[in-house]
């Protein structure tokens, strides 16, 4: 199993809405990451997790909250989100090697009414 | 970590070679050049990454300089479904990837 599954694939939410994004990979990887990316902009690092703790917050607001309950699921608490927060949401795992690759899941696309 | 420069877009003829080049001249001697391509309504793919050698995979050939200050992707041969924005990213660690603005790399028929 290569995948890195994430749900879901599509998301309308408001701006006084609370929801969660989900991402899950068995391939043992103990660093998983969450990317947000912009039509026609590259994607952004926002969080890094290593052995399920928080090793890397990229000055994120507080409205997007990070959790990381177990080695093979990552998750991404949205709460009072803004339309601008509207983008393609990725998570990413990889194996902790030097020489590692990302294992990158299809997105979760946030729409911000 | 050390930026990378690429060009913006480029076009390449189907069944020729594409090659993509990338500027990172203030690459550490630590850090590796990593090659990933995005898919339009994908994510990211990760193709090669190298240190100082050559490298060489099912997917693509990656050439280094001698100075480690510039690299090539080299796709061998092209088809429609290389059409991507690829990524060239400088990283001392895989747990911080920082992705550029990429080449849009456009395969014509």
């Amino acid at each position: 199993d290569t995948e890195v599954t994430q749900t879901p694939k599509h998301l309308v939410m408001g701006m006084t809405n609370k929801k969660s994004l989900k991402c899950e990979q068995h391939m043992g990887h103990r660093a998983m990451y969450w990317y947000k990316q912009k039509a026609k902009k590259p994607p952004e690092l926002m969080f890094v997790y290593s052995y399920e703790k928080l090793s890397i917050n990229e000055s994120v607001p507080s409205r997007f909250s990070p959790e990381c309950p177990n080695s093979s699921l990552l998750n991404l608490h949205l709460h009072a989100l803004q339309p601008e927060d509207s983008a393609l949401y990725l998570c990413a795992s990889t194996g902790l090697a030097l020489t590692g690759e990302l294992f990158f899941g299809e997105g979760s696309r946030l729409t911000v009414l | 970590d050390a930026k990378t420069t690429q060009p913006p877009s480029m076009d390449c003829a189907e069944g020729r070679a594409a090659n993509l080049p990338c500027n990172h001249s203030t690459i550490s001697g630590n850090e590796y050049v990593y090659w990933y391509r995005q898919i339009h309504s994908q994510g990211p793919q990760y193709i090669i990454h190298g240190l100082k050698n050559n490298e060489t995979n099912e997917m693509a050939s990656l050439i280094i300089t001698e100075d480690r200050k510039s690299s090539t992707l080299i796709l061998p041969h092209a088809t429609l479904r290389d059409t991507a924005v690829y990524y060239c990213i400088v990283s001392g660690a895989t747990n911080k990837l920082i992705f550029g603005t990429g080449t849009l790399l456009a395969v014509q028929p």
